[in-house]
């Protein structure tokens, strides 16, 4: 089954854009990537969500190049609170079957 | 209400014992999923519901895990006989429509602790 790769962790300071690519090498035509973050003890909050080229919304942008075999997370001038870990999500066809596979995660840390 | 919600947020359990696990999709959402993520982990697929049907229970782990919809609203998740490496967050998702493609919107989880 396709595997689905991000950075282990990044550290940034306030201010700055940050940028979390995930690589998706076996993506479903169809499928859309969506974006989550995650804080301690909560469930993954949805971020974005695209199918190719860019998608901007009042949080975030994505930019999917023409392959869809990645993905990038722009976030444009992060803050202390936006300290979590960051999760992609594609939906993978493999043998037949759809299956939704998250990233590994990665962990952003935001400093002053 | 306005998201998922489920209950019990926490769960310890002896090994060898059963456990359900709820969930409450948001109202009208047809499509339900089910996550398991160990700690430090991303979540990792369990099963879907379109209303009552399970369209796929590939991810399930072992046959100790059942999961049911019976009115396509409200879902369960069952663990049979727990183990300690059944020791995870269960993470609910349901969404809108019945496409693979559209969002899904995640509960808080269940912490699952195994003694």
């Amino acid at each position: 089954l396709a595997k689905t790769t991000q950075p282990i962790s990044m550290d940034s300071y306030e201010g700055q854009e940050v940028n979390i690519t995930c690589s998706h090498n076996n993506i479903a035509t169809n499928d859309y990537i969506t974006w989550y973050q995650q804080f301690p003890s909560q469930g993954p909050r949805f971020i974005i969500q695209g199918y190719k080229t860019k998608v901007t919304n009042e949080v975030a942008s994505l930019f999917i190049p023409a392959d869809r075999k990645s993905s990038t997370l722009s976030l444009p001038r992060v803050s202390l609170s936006d300290t979590a870990v960051y999760y992609c999500l594609v939906g993978v066809r493999s043998s037949g079957t759809y299956k939704y596979i998250f990233g590994t995660g990665t962990r952003l840390k935001v400093l002053a | 209400g306005a998201g998922v919600s489920q209950s019990p947020r926490y769960k310890v359990a002896k090994r060898g014992q059963d456990v359900a696990l709820r969930c409450d999709p948001i109202s009208g959402h047809v499509s339900l999923f089910w996550y398991q993520q160990a700690l430090g982990q991303g979540p990792e697929f369990l099963t879907y519901f379109q209303n009552e049907a399970q369209l796929d229970k590939s991810g399930l782990p072992s046959d100790r895990f059942f999961a049911e919809r019976p009115e396509g609203s409200v879902s369960t998740l069952k663990i049979q006989r727990t183990q300690q490496e059944d020791s995870a967050v269960y993470l609910c998702a349901s969404s809108f429509r019945r496409e693979s493609t559209d969002t899904q919107y995640f509960g808080p989880g269940t912490r699952l602790t195994v003694l």
